[in-house]
């Protein structure tokens, strides 16, 4: 079944502790990107990669750092989280950058 | 840069009432828009799209045309059903340049049907 995995999906933790939430499709798409939904703000694109080892910011990337070493995974790392990065996290894949994309289940991230 | 603005909710409807949410966009070029449904506890899934100015996307009884004269793609449903309860998004995806691909969403509408 084609899909975007994400894990894990719900996650607690406290200020300054390192996290990593991961990111898999299995349709060999190039294009991947991460998005944080907050209430009344919709989603907003953390980082995009448009193939291997070619990553961007997208509009809200501070405190945010990505990695594209393989095709199929693109994880997003939280090197200090603070609690304004409580959020619902989304990766997103597709074919090229120009095309309809899927989104993973998301990732409830709870920061204290 | 680019935007997309989305009427107010949350949308209270009973069943079989007739659905508009209304989205209008800003944006440089000829973008693609989009509308994605997002079920609870569900991640977002496109429900339909259009590409070009006058075009129709439609799917499972919503519709939307892209209107580029008054830059809105509003979304309508003839008769909702309690299964519709979901939150809607408007996006546009951009055209060209370093946004390409990118996609702005707007805030999001809650629909909520009722027997």
């Amino acid at each position: 079944e084609a899909q975007v995995t994400q894990n894990p999906r719900y996650l607690i933790t406290v200020t300054g502790k390192k996290l990593t939430v991961t990111c898999s499709q299995n349709m060999n798409h190039e294009y991947m990107s991460w998005y944080r939904q907050d209430p009344g703000l919709g989603l907003r694109q953390i980082y995009y990669s448009m193939n291997v080892e070619v990553t961007d910011k997208g509009d809200v990337p501070e405190g945010y750092k990505v990695s594209r070493k393989e095709k199929r995974n693109f994880p997003l790392i939280l090197e200090s989280p603070s609690p304004n990065q409580t959020s619902l996290y989304f990766c997103a894949s597709s074919l090229a950058s120009g095309v309809e994309q899927y989104f993973g289940p998301g990732t409830r991230l709870t920061v204290t | 840069g680019n935007s997309v603005t989305q009427m107010e909710g949350p949308v209270t409807l009973s069943e079989e009432a007739f659905l508009t949410i209304n989205c209008t966009y800003t944006a440089t070029g000829y973008p693609s828009l989009f509308w994605y449904v997002q079920y609870p506890g569900e991640g977002l899934q496109l429900l339909l799209k259009a590409t070009k100015a006058d075009d129709k996307g439609s799917n499972k009884g919503f519709e939307a045309t892209y209107r580029k004269e008054t830059t809105s793609f509003h979304l309508e449903k003839g008769s909702v059903q309690v299964s519709d309860s979901a939150v809607y998004f408007c996006a546009l995806r951009s055209a060209g340049g370093t946004s390409y691909g990118k996609l702005t969403f707007g805030q999001g509408t809650i629909l909520t049907v009722h027997p």
